[in-house]
């Protein structure tokens, strides 16, 4: 069975401060991709990131980091100097690799950054 | 691009009424779309699969004569939430895979309803 989880249910920062965003994933399947999303006020998932299984390399993009690591199925993001805009629930998903399989989201973390 | 549009966005319904809810991909063809539903300050449950031409999959405890859904061409899947209560009041997000698509799904910008 594949399942995520996001242990922290809600999180609290002050604008620049830096976040990180916990994901935690189980899988069986050697070949599988990993995502987050962005869910504001308005309720539009908005993609942020997609990571495959074979690709552990860290990525950056603007403000934002994600990092894989497969030894202890983690695939955590963290906004840096982070902003009043920033503020939102984000997902992480499992999707694995077999054709028509569906995603596998997380609990949610929701995120407040106070000005 | 790969854009999923729903219709409505938000629809208020009484008691007992049944409810459409669209699901369009506009700039592709879509052989798979999922339907989800997500209740207040909750996270995103799947509810069915379908196949362009065939019968829809549900997920368990979802009932399929409650919650019928029609894949009739790949850019259109409708759900029906039939005899609507105040307990299906809720966010209902659809997303589509595109022909030859392994992984990626492109979600709609999700439909609120809610049942007086």
């Amino acid at each position: 069975a594949q399942k995520v989880t996001q242990a922290q249910t809600e999180i609290s920062v002050v604008e620049k401060e830096d976040v990180t965003l916990d994901c935690v994933y189980e899988t069986r399947d050697t070949t599988y991709y990993l995502f987050w999303y962005k869910q504001p006020p308005s309720g539009e998932l908005v993609f942020l990131i997609r990571r495959n299984s074979f690709d552990e390399q860290n990525e950056i993009s603007g403000r934002y980091s994600w990092n894989f690591q497969k030894s202890t199925s983690s695939f955590n993001f963290t906004i840096t100097a982070s902003q009043v805009v920033d503020s939102a629930v984000y997902f992480c998903a499992l999707s694995g690799n077999n054709y028509g399989q569906n995603f596998v989201f997380g609990p949610g973390t929701r995120l407040s950054v106070l000005p | 691009g790969a854009v999923v549009s729903q219709h409505p966005s938000r629809v208020i319904c009484k008691s007992g009424t049944s409810v459409k809810i669209e699901c369009r991909s506009l700039d592709f063809q879509a052989t798979t779309m999922f339907w989800y539903r997500q209740f207040p300050k909750q996270s995103l449950m799947l509810m069915a699969t379908s196949n362009e031409g065939s019968k829809a999959t549900y997920e368990q405890g979802v009932e399929k004569d409650k919650f019928l859904i029609n894949h009739a061409s790949l850019t259109l899947s409708t759900l029906t939430v039939t005899s609507a209560h105040p307990e299906d009041s809720s966010f209902y997000i659809c997303s589509a895979r595109k022909r030859g698509g392994l992984y990626e799904q492109y979600f709609g910008p999700g439909t609120r309803l809610t049942v007086t």
